[in-house]
């Protein structure tokens, strides 16, 4: 089955610089990884996706690249600010399932 | 759009009781939910799919008498944790599957969690 494994797990960064997060994936069929921001003691919210036939997606500060050959993927935040700071989580989803596999989970901080 | 509610947003009980836990999808209709449970500092585990109309699908080691599921309708599912114990007592978060269509695989939505305390 799919294994996802998330690097750091911890990130802390000065506000206003980027931070990366980085997931790996083991299933070459998953074709669907979003990432979830999770804030304490609230559910799990979607900030963004991407999915098998593209290589990268940006909104705002937030992108994500993809890189199928290598099976990662990985989060950006660009000009980091304290309301960023959360748990967040990457997952995949294998075609033909409708189960996520999710990553461990990284704390980021951003320090004013 | 895309909003998922749960109720209770926590709930305290005594052990050997029973607890219900609702998961609504609010702005659309989701033929499949599934419920998770997240311990402190972890991430989360799927307990079960839930499709509207048909049982539950549980994943291993999730006893299926103690988390009942029912999925009634297309925009409802409900967790049932019976006769539970203090090592229940848990963060459980429901998510809702918005269809894409064309654009490939359904999309997660999580409700905001219950907090459960068995005492």
């Amino acid at each position: 089955g799919e294994n996802v494994e998330q690097h750091p797990s911890t990130l802390s960064v000065q506000e206003g610089d980027s931070a990366v997060i980085k997931c790996t994936y083991s299933d070459s069929a998953s074709n669907y990884f979003p990432w979830y921001k999770q804030e304490l003691g609230k559910g799990p919210q979607l900030i963004i996706d991407i999915r098998s036939n593209v290589g990268e997606k940006k909104d705002q500060r937030i992108a994500v690249t993809l890189n199928k050959t290598a099976k990662h993927f990985s989060l950006h935040i660009t000009e980091t600010q304290p309301e960023d700071s959360a748990v967040y989580f990457c997952a995949a989803l294998s075609r033909g399932t409708d189960k996520l596999i999710f990553g461990t989970g990284t704390r980021l901080q951003v320090f004013p | 759009g895309a909003v998922v509610s749960q109720h209770p947003s926590w709930v305290i009980c005594k052990s050997g009781t029973s607890v219900k836990i609702e998961c609504r999808s609010l702005d659309f209709q989701a033929t499949t939910m599934f419920w998770y449970r997240q311990f402190p500092k972890q991430s989360l585990m799927l307990m079960a799919t839930s499709n509207e109309g048909s049982k539950a699908t549980y994943e291993q080691g999730v006893e299926k008498d103690k988390f009942l599921i029912n999925h009634a309708s297309l925009t409802l599912s409900t967790l049932t944790v019976t006769s539970a114990h203090p090592e229940d007592s848990s963060f459980y978060i429901c998510s809702a599957s918005l269809p894409q269509g064309l654009a490939g695989s359904d999309t997660q939505y999580f409700g905001p969690g219950t907090r459960l305390t068995v005492l």
